[in-house]
């Protein structure tokens, strides 16, 4: 059993820069997984933000790719995510999760989540 | 508007059998594999289907998927009223990112 839990400013200003960490526990961020987010609107659907893999290759929805970095930090054994230039459209539930490999090959099999952490853009 | 297409809602009574559908193309599901979650108000996502198919342990037998071409389905047997939830596919897309479906809500009347 792997546990994430999110944390970070529950409101941001617009054109600010959404900040949100994800810590790791009883599983090292070296092994096996990509480290994703996943962003829920209110009252919508998921969406995928993206994912890092410790060799440091990525991958991010092109829809926000040019707002977003995630990024490891494997001495805290944790991973953030970074949202530049954030409007109301960016409120959401941001949820952290393990993202799984099937013979080396990205999938969409997040396999752990964290809680969940709701984060609201307003000024 | 999601890459994958499902159904908005869907419902049955229980001990019925129910199913989801969730559509998409040949540059995700027609060349990717499937996931289904579950998801409870106010709480995360959980893997229901793996792999097409596979349900991961803990997973009652009651839930199948199945794909066909660029199609993929979610089948619940007997549903119950512990089941009522909203229900993702998801997979891997061409120009390399994930994809959701739009999520189906599940009423059991």
């Amino acid at each position: 059993q792997i546990y994430l839990q999110e944390s970070g400013p529950g409101l941001v200003k617009p054109s600010e820069t959404l900040s949100l960490t994800c810590s790791v526990s009883a599983y090292s961020i070296y092994d096996g997984y990509y480290w994703g987010w996943i962003r829920q609107s209110p009252g919508k659907g998921l969406e995928w933000i993206g994912s890092v893999f410790h060799s440091g290759t990525n991958y991010y929805n092109p829809s926000l790719k040019s707002r977003v970095t995630i990024s490891l930090d494997t001495s805290k054994n944790q991973f953030s995510l970074r949202l530049t230039s954030v409007t109301a459209a960016d409120t959401a539930v941001y949820y952290c999760a393990t993202q799984d490999t099937v013979r080396y090959i990205i999938t969409a099999s997040f396999d752990y989540w964290g809680q969940g952490i709701l984060v609201t853009v307003s000024s | 508007q999601s890459v994958l297409t499902q159904p908005t809602s869907v419902s049955g009574t229980p001990g019925q059998r129910v199913t989801i559908f969730c559509s998409g193309s040949s540059s995700n599901i027609g060349n990717s594999l499937v996931y289904w979650y579950q998801q409870f108000p106010g709480k995360a996502p959980k893997l229901l289907i793996q792999r097409d198919y596979q349900r991961p342990s803990g997973v009652p037998d009651r839930f199948s998927g199945s794909k066909s071409g660029t199609s993929a389905s979610l089948a619940i047997s007997g549903v119950r009223s512990e089941d009522e939830a909203d229900y993702y596919c998801a997979t891997w897309d061409d120009n390399l990112n994930s994809v959701f479906g739009g999520g189906t809500k599940l009423t059991v009347l």
